[in-house]
C-alpha cells in the first residue's frame, strides 16, 4: 500500500516548456487535489476532483490544466511554464466518508528558468 | 471568505518543555479542523483532527489540540517537546458546506533546542 505517489520528484524547465505531473493513489479514494506550496504562503489549492469524471478550479488555477484519468490517477499539466510556477507541488487524496483527512504525496519540486 | 491564521512563523522551545503552536480561523459555520506536520523534503503528514465533541483531541506522536469555539482557535500542544518534533506545522480547516477542500495557514516552523 503505497498511499499517494507522485512523479517526478524534481524537474527543471525552461520558460515556455510544457510538462505533466503525475499522481496516483491506491486507497480507493474518491477525491483528489493538487496544491502548490510557496514560502510564507502555505498550501494553495490549484484544482481538485471530487470524484472520477469531475474537476473543479481551486484558488490558483491559472496556467494549469488537470485530468482525472480514472479513480486512481489525477494529473496536472503546465502547458507553457512560467518562472512564477516555480514551486513545490503536492497531490492529495481523501475518502468522502465524514471528515476524512487528506493524504499527501511526497511532492514535486519544479523550477522554471 | 475562509481564512486560517498562524500568527507565529517560528516557535523555539527547549527539549522537555511544553510547546504550543497557535491557530485561529475564520469560516462560516462549524468547520472540521486539522493539524499536519511537514518534515524537510517530505509531504504533509496528518497529526489530528477535530470534528465534534470533546474540545481536546489527541493525535499522533503525543500531540493534542484544543478547540475553542468562542475564540475560533485550534492550538496544537505537546506536554514535553522532543528534538525530533522540529518541523513545519500547518493548521487547516474544511468548511462543512461548499467545496470539500482544505484551507491552510501559512505554517509555523517549530525548533526544539536540545
Amino acid at each position: 500500500n503505497a498511499g499517494v505517489t507522485q512523479t517526478p520528484k524534481f524537474q527543471v524547465l525552461k520558460t515556455g516548456q510544457s510538462m505533466t505531473l503525475q499522481c496516483a493513489q491506491d486507497m480507493n479514494h474518491n477525491s483528489m487535489y493538487w496544491y502548490r506550496q510557496d514560502p510564507g504562503m502555505g498550501l494553495r489549492l490549484i484544482y481538485y476532483s471530487a470524484s472520477e469524471g469531475t474537476t473543479d478550479k481551486g484558488e490558483v488555477p491559472n496556467g494549469y490544466n488537470v485530468s482525472r484519468l480514472n479513480k486512481r490517477e489525477f494529473s496536472l499539466r503546465l502547458e507553457s511554464a512560467a518562472p512564477s510556477q516555480t514551486s513545490v507541488y503536492f497531490c492529495a487524496s481523501r475518502s468522502v466518508a465524514g471528515a476524512g483527512e487528506q493524504f499527501f504525496g511526497p511532492g514535486t519540486r519544479l523550477t522554471v528558468l | 471568505a475562509q481564512s486560517v491564521a498562524q500568527p507565529e512563523d517560528q516557535v523555539n522551545v527547549a527539549e522537555g518543555n511544553p510547546l504550543t503552536v497557535k491557530c485561529t480561523y475564520s469560516v462560516s459555520g462549524n468547520p472540521y479542523l486539522f493539524w499536519y506536520v511537514q518534515y524537510p523534503n517530505r509531504g504533509l503528514q496528518f497529526l489530528l483532527k477535530y470534528i465534534t465533541g470533546d474540545n481536546l483531541v489527541k493525535g499522533s506522536y503525543g500531540f493534542e489540540a484544543e478547540f475553542n469555539k468562542s475564540q475560533t482557535s485550534f492550538h496544537l500542544k505537546k506536554p514535553s517537546a522532543l528534538v525530533s518534533d522540529s518541523a513545519l506545522y500547518f493548521c487547516a480547516v474544511r468548511p462543512l458546506t461548499g467545496a470539500n477542500n482544505l484551507f491552510f495557514g501559512t505554517g509555523t516552523r517549530l525548533t526544539v533546542i536540545p
